[in-house]
């Protein structure tokens, strides 16, 4: 069990531009979600995906697109990037069936400029 | 929708006093009810979850109870100690369309000093 894993862990854009962050969730984890955390503290829930179907959405700007692969790993595609995304970005899954732990990856710190 | 409330921040106490921090919840739901902490520079990680009312979670000497009638799950530590420095969630979650959605509260930073 290697954990959640997400790349880039760092990253600087130009405001306008465009980026990727992967998320591959644990093996066997099929339950996806994406946060974003500003100002070091809010949790904002952006997109949910279980066994690659789109199951929640929250504050996911229409900028922004997931994607469940058939490997369950997920990509954010990130578009026109605006200096207010500067923030980490978390995902985490857990696995199918009952009330799940969710697991953490270490995050993408995203800055705009 | 569902939201969560939770104490202030930041919190600063001395080592060996005891902690409370404050959780009230709002969903129309049966929920699953967590606390979460989260390090500088790492991701948030499960302290303890409480999937049934009136009933108690806890680890590494914190512990909170699910009280179902006052919707509240306040995390509670006799004696904290330096390296419990962290921010902390109450967090809670319930099924939907076969996913599960966790919601937090804003989050409440404990700064122990030694």
């Amino acid at each position: 069990d290697s954990g959640v894993v997400q790349s880039p862990r760092h990253i600087i854009k130009e405001k306008g531009g465009r980026s990727v962050l992967t998320c591959i969730p644990i093996s066997g984890h099929s339950n996806v979600v994406w946060y974003q955390q500003t100002l070091g503290k809010e949790l904002k829930f952006l997109i949910q995906h279980y066994e690659k179907v789109e199951r929640d959405k929250g504050f996911l700007p229409s900028r922004f697109s997931v994607q469940q692969f058939d490997d369950y790993h997920s990509e954010m595609n990130m578009s026109a990037l605006e200096l207010e995304d500067s923030a980490m970005y978390f995902c985490a899954s857990s696995r199918t069936g009952g009330r799940s732990d969710y697991t953490f990856g270490s995050g993408t710190r995203l800055l705009v400029i | 929708g569902d939201s969560v409330t939770q104490t202030e921040g930041p919190v600063t106490l001395s080592e060996g006093t005891s902690l409370t921090v404050n959780c009230s919840y709002e969903t129309k739901q049966y929920p699953t009810l967590f606390w979460y902490v989260q390090y500088p520079g790492e991701g948030p990680q499960l302290l303890f979850k409480v999937p049934k009312a009136n009933e108690k979670g806890s680890s590494r000497g914190f512990e909170a109870t699910y009280n179902k009638e006052a919707t509240s799950f306040h995390l509670q530590k006799a004696s904290v100690q330096e390296s419990d420095s962290a921010v902390y969630y109450c967090a809670l979650t319930h099924s939907w369309n076969m996913g599960y959605k966790l919601t937090f509260g804003t989050g409440t930073s404990l700064l122990v000093d030694p």
